[in-house]
């Protein structure tokens, strides 16, 4: 596609139920991430993917958060058994080359909010 | 711990004004220095991408410089526009890290017609 895609845009879930976020990245970019923005702040990083391979996850807050992009294209993050501190935008990033340092296209994110 | 700062948190300034927003960050050794912009409810759009080895990168009315000796670089921005109301977000890639872009807060613009 032409840009990175994220779906939902939103989310609302109840304290303690799983969810899902979906990232399409640009086709053919090798390198994907995500980050966590809290309202406020600027995003943090979770975690990186070269193409199926998952290279860093040192961003992960805890073992709730899972990340998986099986066939090196789309990627999902799960959050299992949701709490309020979880309530944030989640960006995705791809890029074209293995070490990104020639920029990123960002998607829109999802903004996740738990109740 | 490699950390990069933003000052101010926000900005109000009337049309036409010139300014400057800063960004400092901890370790000189860096792969490049971008600055993003941020609408309300979007993603990221890079504006500038200053490499290790540059000083500094211009478009448009914006230039942005780099001084890695001193771990700062500004974003200057000409003949402000209502249009250029948003939060800019300096980001970095320190060496060592495999493209892991570190953002400092933002700084929230509002530019006043």
């Amino acid at each position: 596609g032409a840009g990175v895609s994220q779906s939902p845009r939103y989310k609302v879930a109840k304290r303690g139920q799983d969810v899902a976020l979906r990232c399409d990245p640009i086709s053919g970019h090798v390198s994907l991430f995500w980050y966590q923005q809290a309202l406020g702040q600027g995003p943090e990083f979770l975690t990186y993917f070269q193409n199926e391979a998952q290279l860093d996850k040192s961003g992960l807050p805890s073992d709730r958060f899972f990340a998986e992009r099986p066939e090196g294209s789309v990627s999902t993050l799960k959050i299992q058994r949701t709490q309020q501190e979880d309530s944030a935008v989640y960006l995705c990033a791809s890029s074209s080359r293995v070490e990104s340092i020639y920029g990123y296209t960002f998607g829109s994110g999802t903004r996740l909010t738990v109740v | 711990k490699q950390e990069v700062t933003q000052i101010p948190a926000a900005l109000s300034v009337p049309e036409g004004e010139n300014l400057v927003l800063n960004c400092s960050f901890t370790d000189s050794a860096i792969y490049n220095l971008q600055w993003f912009r941020q609408d309300p409810g979007k993603g990221l759009t890079s504006l500038l991408l200053i490499q290790s080895s540059q000083r500094e990168q211009t478009s448009g009315r914006l230039n942005a410089s780099l001084d890695k000796s001193s771990g700062r670089s500004t974003l200057y921005i000409a003949a402000s526009q209502p249009g250029d109301s948003a939060t800019y977000l300096c980001a970095v890639i320190f060496s060592g890290n495999t493209g892991k872009l570190i953002f400092g807060q933002g700084t929230t613009l509002q530019v006043k017609p």
